[in-house]
């Protein structure tokens, strides 16, 4: 998935340890999003920013918080690990805000466990 | 909730056409169809996506019928990278999200 980097690939964490997610486009797309999927199931949206400077909460946000940096990064962090949040974590990008009918970009996703 | 219903397996042959059928009957009049793919352990690929006309492009066609109720996913000549679960979906809300549900888990046979 060109254009999208996720970092790290795969991380263990103990309960009650914080870390934090990055994702980088090289798209010039407005409209960032973190999903999480767990196994044998479809994609969650957790938080989502339509440009930069906003982000908004989505359907799974508790747990997480995120950071638009600039147009190009947007950060997840989890403040205190559980093992509930054990998942795949996938960043994806759109072109625009407000725009319906723009199909999203993924990056490969972060494998997170937690003990 | 999901808008979408789709078969949980399809099996197809090597070389023949996929055809993968996507119900989206309460589906509204400003709503797209997209379609994406999960390949084994990576993010969703974007394939297509249509509002009403029959769409085309180099991974995949998209037929929806006249009255937009259903649809189908044709991918021409499967291979064997085409193995796959293959989400359909209709744009949920004002536009932000994907709503991502179980798909339908193609194996393409040698």
């Amino acid at each position: 998935n060109a254009g999208v980097t996720q970092t790290p690939k795969f991380q263990v964490l103990k309960t009650g340890q914080s870390m934090t997610l990055q994702c980088a486009q090289d798209m010039n797309h407005n409209s960032m999003y973190w999903y999480r999927q767990d196994p044998g199931m479809g994609l969650r949206l957790i938080y989502y920013s339509a440009s930069e400077g906003t982000t908004d909460k989505g359907e799974v946000p508790n747990g997480y918080n995120v950071s638009r940096l600039n147009k190009r990064e947007f950060s997840l962090r989890l403040e205190s690990a559980a093992p509930s949040q054990t998942s795949v974590y996938f960043c994806a990008t759109g072109r625009g805000s407000g725009i319906r009918n723009q199909p999203q970009h993924f990056g490969d996703g972060t494998r997170l466990s937690i003990l | 909730d999901a808008k979408t219903t789709q078969p949980p397996s399809m099996d197809c042959a090597e070389g023949r056409a996929a055809n993968l059928p996507c119900n989206h009957s309460t589906i509204s009049g400003n709503e797209y169809v997209y379609w994406y793919r999960q390949i084994h352990s990576q993010g969703p690929q974007y394939i297509i996506h249509g509002l009403k006309n029959n769409e085309t492009n180099e991974m995949a066609s998209l037929i929806i019928t006249e009255d937009r109720k259903s649809s189908t996913l044709i991918l021409p000549h499967a291979t064997l990278r085409d193995t796959a679960v293959y989400y359909c979906i209709v744009r949920a809300g004002y536009g932000q999200n994907f709503v991502f549900g179980p798909g339908t888990r193609l194996s393409v046979l040698p």
